[in-house]
């Protein structure tokens, strides 16, 4: 049971263009939602997120929306830069998940030149 | 940096052999996580720690898998007669109080031959 979902395996995009990662939840408990980036051989790292009472965040190059009745999430990156390039991890914690996170599968981002 | 060690780094072993991994908080938080993250998957959750007790095991966990933080500060995972389906990248995360983010270790990442 999947229950963050991120449906693109892959995203291609040139350097200076905006960057649009997707994610999709399907447990309504979630009221928390961040983004995490990963290089090869590391732990993730955190990047940025939202609360539930909000519908967008922003910081720097990175801007998270939250669109609730769809339960849909996207990160903006702009502009894409090369260092961007890396594997991109939505994740989501509940009232009751005692702050465990449930991660989506990942959306590689090429950043090319 | 994250705050966060993991030791060792990188683990090969044959199956059937025992293998433990530590990880080493900077500081004292309450919460330590361990996930395992497989090719082509997202982190999912092992176990969880309060202190020194462990709150919640996740179905995965099965028997040949234990998780220690006897003083609640370090943490070990231990895994006995390790299986080929065992190899993945075994993370360690801690949250700090009033905080949802989870901070990771780089991770050991186990091969079992």
């Amino acid at each position: 049971d999947q229950q963050v979902k991120q449906n693109s395996p892959s995203l291609s995009v040139q350097e200076g263009r905006i960057s649009i990662l997707n994610c999709d939840y399907t447990n309504s408990m979630f009221d928390y939602f961040l983004w995490y980036k990963k290089y090869p051989a590391e732990g993730p790292t955190f990047l940025i997120s939202i609360s539930s009472i909000k519908d967008k965040n922003e910081d720097g190059r990175f801007t998270v929306f939250l669109n609730k009745s769809a339960k849909h999430l996207s990160l903006h990156i702009v502009p894409s830069q090369p260092g961007d390039s890396a594997v991109y991890f939505c994740a989501a914690s509940g009232t009751g998940t005692a702050s465990k996170l449930t991660f989506g599968t990942g959306t590689r981002l090429q950043v090319t030149l | 940096d994250t705050g966060v060690s993991q030791d060792p780094r990188h683990k090969i072993t044959k199956r059937g052999q025992n293998v433990t991994f530590r990880c080493d908080p900077i500081s004292e938080h309450n919460r330590l996580y361990w996930y395992r993250q497989t090719l082509g998957q997202g982190p999912e959750f092992l176990t969880y720690f309060q202190n020194e007790a462990q709150l919640e095991k996740s179905r995965l966990l099965s028997d040949r898998f234990s998780a220690e933080r006897p003083k609640g500060s370090f943490s070990t995972l231990e895994i006995q007669r390790t299986e080929q389906g065992d190899s993945a990248m075994y993370l360690c995360a801690i949250r700090i109080v009033g905080d949802e983010k989870l901070f990771f270790g780089s991770g050991t990442q186990l091969s079992v031959l």
